[in-house]
């Protein structure tokens, strides 16, 4: 059983491109969270998502950014117009029924050139 | 591959009592750097302690301090003077360089009786 993939593990993107992070979750896994870390800080919760709802998005900017976790595929964290703040480690985790027992991804690191 | 295993996935203490979370980890390199994290029900995961691989001296946050043995890839998690919030998961993480590029431990639970 392969672990949270994230790809890709390195991104650039130029100010004002898109940005899409994906994230599968482990096999049985329907629960997906979305976090933020900026450099020297700890982890910030972004989103929750479970199959094709979005539970929790309290930590998500409310422009630019959007998460989805469809039926089929991996859940996908997408920025839009990048901006150099926008430049940090996102991780995912998954779990089978909610945060006891997550798992987390390696992480892709976003840079804004 | 690297690797990082927390054998613990529960455990309790009392307030006030002293307690060790355990984490191992493998690897192949000389320099890297460990984690330990706090998740408390709000989902915020916030960076308890750092340490780099290279200082011999454990480091230390208060009431939180680490045993790291390098010879034997141990990273353990002391916390003293256990409080009611100190309950949560706490997670072990590894890194290979400063950009948080982090493989984790599958968490351990943390209970605090009153």
């Amino acid at each position: 059983n392969a672990g949270v993939m994230q790809n890709p593990r390195h991104l650039v993107r130029r100010r004002g491109q898109e940005a899409r992070l994906r994230c599968s979750p482990m096999k049985g896994h329907s629960h997906v969270y979305w976090y933020r870390q900026l450099p020297e800080e700890g982890l910030k919760f972004m989103v929750y998502l479970q199959k094709e709802n979005i539970i929790d998005e309290s930590g998500m900017p409310k422009e630019r950014f959007s998460a989805e976790f469809p039926k089929e595929g991996p859940s996908i964290l997408r920025i839009q117009q990048v901006v150099r703040g926008d430049s940090a480690a996102y991780f995912c985790a998954s779990s089978p029924r909610g945060l006891e027992g997550a798992f987390f991804g390696q992480g892709t690191r976003l840079t804004v050139v | 591959a690297q690797t990082v295993t927390q054998s613990q996935p529960e455990m309790s203490v009392q307030e006030a009592e002293t307690v060790t979370l355990s984490c191992t980890y493998d690897t192949s390199e000389s320099d890297y750097y460990l984690f330990w994290y706090k998740q408390p029900p709000s989902r915020q995961m916030i960076l308890v302690i750092r340490q780099e691989a290279y200082k011999q001296q454990n480091a230390t946050e208060n009431r939180f301090s680490v045993n790291f043995q390098k010879a034997a890839k141990s990273f353990s998690l002391k916390i003293s003077d256990s409080q009611l919030g100190d309950a949560a998961m706490y997670f072990c993480a590894f890194s290979m360089d400063s950009n948080y590029q982090l493989i984790w431990g599958a968490g351990t639970k943390l209970i605090i009786k009153p």
